[in-house]
């Protein structure tokens, strides 16, 4: 699977947009990107995946970029709930295991 | 929303015992998954389960541990003999049908061996 790499922290105001990049230059044709978080010690909660088009539900936007190495999680307005660590993936088309790096540690602050 | 669920979600155990952590995943899924997280450390995969089989694990996984779907419902995580270092949170995940469906985690067990 291919590596990611994510700053280690970011800050963001509260009911402000978060921008969260993720870089995974080596992702090859049938790999996926999924977000995943982990609020204090509780189990890592699925956010969004996509494959190469823009992606987006209740939690927040996925955004990969046309040569698919780079993408970028929005969470649009960014509450204190959301302080976490967050984790992109890349994973194989066929599926099986996810493999978790280090994420990257969100503060949002009032 | 269906979940996973795990129980207990803190189990103390002396080095040496054997400990069975349980899963129950959601309902409809079809492959399964153990993750570990020792304190303050990245989330580790452990062991996928498909089709009644182990169908991948890790270096971590040796013969100490062992996975069982017993039957319709429950997964679970058998650890032969504990030691200080298998002291943890443990993640039982599952998916759905497709290879590409998203993993769905449980909260976790939190193991303490002393």
């Amino acid at each position: 699977d291919a590596k990611t790499t994510q700053p280690p922290s970011m800050d963001c105001a509260e009911g402000r947009a978060a921008n969260l990049p993720c870089n995974h230059s080596t992702i090859s044709g049938n790999e996926y990107v999924y977000w995943y978080r982990q609020i204090h010690s509780q189990g890592p909660q699925y956010i969004i995946h996509g494959l190469k088009n823009n992606e987006t539900n209740e939690m927040a936007s996925l955004i990969i970029t046309e040569d698919r190495k780079s993408s970028t999680l929005i969470l649009p307005h960014a509450t204190l709930r959301d302080t976490a660590v967050y984790y992109c993936i890349v994973r194989k088309g066929q599926g099986g295991k996810l493999i978790f790096g280090q994420g990257t540690e969100l503060s949002v602050k009032p | 929303e269906p979940e996973v669920t795990q129980t207990p979600s803190h189990q103390v155990t002396q080095m040496g015992q054997e400990v069975i952590l349980r899963c129950v995943p959601i309902s409809n899924h079809l492959y399964f998954y153990w993750y570990r997280q020792i304190l303050g450390q990245k989330v580790e995969f452990l062991v996928s389960f498909y089709n009644n089989e182990i169908s991948e694990k890790s270096e971590i996984f040796d013969d100490q541990f062992s996975v069982e779907r017993p039957d319709g419902s429950n997964f679970t995580l058998k650890i032969r003999s504990t030691k200080l270092e298998d002291s943890a949170m443990y993640f039982c995940a599952s998916s759905g049908g497709t290879g590409r469906s998203p993993l769905h985690f449980g909260n976790g067990t939190r193991l303490t061996v002393t």
